[in-house]
């Protein structure tokens, strides 16, 4: 069963333009976790944020988590045509190994235009 | 420097074949994953390793699939008799310790039953 939900399912931007992806999810979490994944190729991690964060940036990424909300956001600035992915939110629920498991949603595929 | 790798790339099966998938997780890493990934969804959990014990199979979906991981190092996915709906990708991820920490995914296995 997948847990998180991102919204929009598909984006289609201009390089240059900040994308913003939406993650819902239903249980409560260790830490949400973000990933993209090229066509044929396998998932890069990109994020992770902890429930007892906000906010979290690296490079042009930008993250929040609203645990009341039980949603996350991920905010790329100025995209490229090399961001063309599909991405993914993963949540883990647990904190001990056998519970560390990644829960995926179905993805949220991303297209900058060049 | 040596990320996780799996092989097969690709196989092709005919229906009822026995296929055996591999995976080399990143040295030193104590936990390891695979994941089943169908066309246009998200990785589903299958199963976990931390070292050689298998604390978690409850995501194989048929007692056709079987997973070891015998020296705590190197993983075997085998699904025998396979059937059409075994084609997906197959993804093995490790993490370096044995809690909810970031997973490093292999570039996976695609499987094509016929």
């Amino acid at each position: 069963s997948q847990q998180g939900e991102e919204d929009p399912q598909a984006l289609s931007i201009q390089e240059g333009e900040n994308a913003t992806m939406n993650c819902s999810y239903k249980t409560s979490i260790n830490n949400l976790q973000w990933y993209r994944q090229n066509s044929g190729r396998g998932l890069v991690h990109l994020i992770l944020i902890r429930s007892n964060e906000r906010e979290k940036h690296s490079g042009r990424l930008r993250v929040t988590l609203d645990t009341s909300k039980k949603s996350s956001s991920l905010l790329i600035t100025a995209s490229r045509a090399a961001d063309t992915a599909s991405y993914f939110c993963a949540t883990v629920s647990g904190y001990t190994g056998a519970n560390s498991k990644l829960t995926f949603g179905k993805g949220i595929t991303l297209s900058v235009r060049p | 420097g040596a990320g996780v790798s799996q092989s097969p790339r690709y196989k092709v099966a005919k229906r009822g074949q026995d296929v055996a998938l591999r995976c080399d997780p990143i040295s030193g890493h104590v936990s390891l994953f695979w994941y089943q990934q169908a066309l246009g969804q998200g990785p589903e959990f299958l199963t976990y390793f931390q070292n050689e014990a298998q604390l978690d199979k409850s995501g194989l979906p048929s007692d056709r699939f079987f997973a070891e991981r015998p020296e705590g190092s190197v993983s075997t996915l085998k699904i025998q008799r396979t059937q059409q709906e075994d084609s997906a990708v197959y993804l093995c991820a490790s993490s370096l310790a044995g809690g909810p920490d970031t997973q490093y995914f292999g570039p996976g296995t695609r499987l094509t039953v016929l």
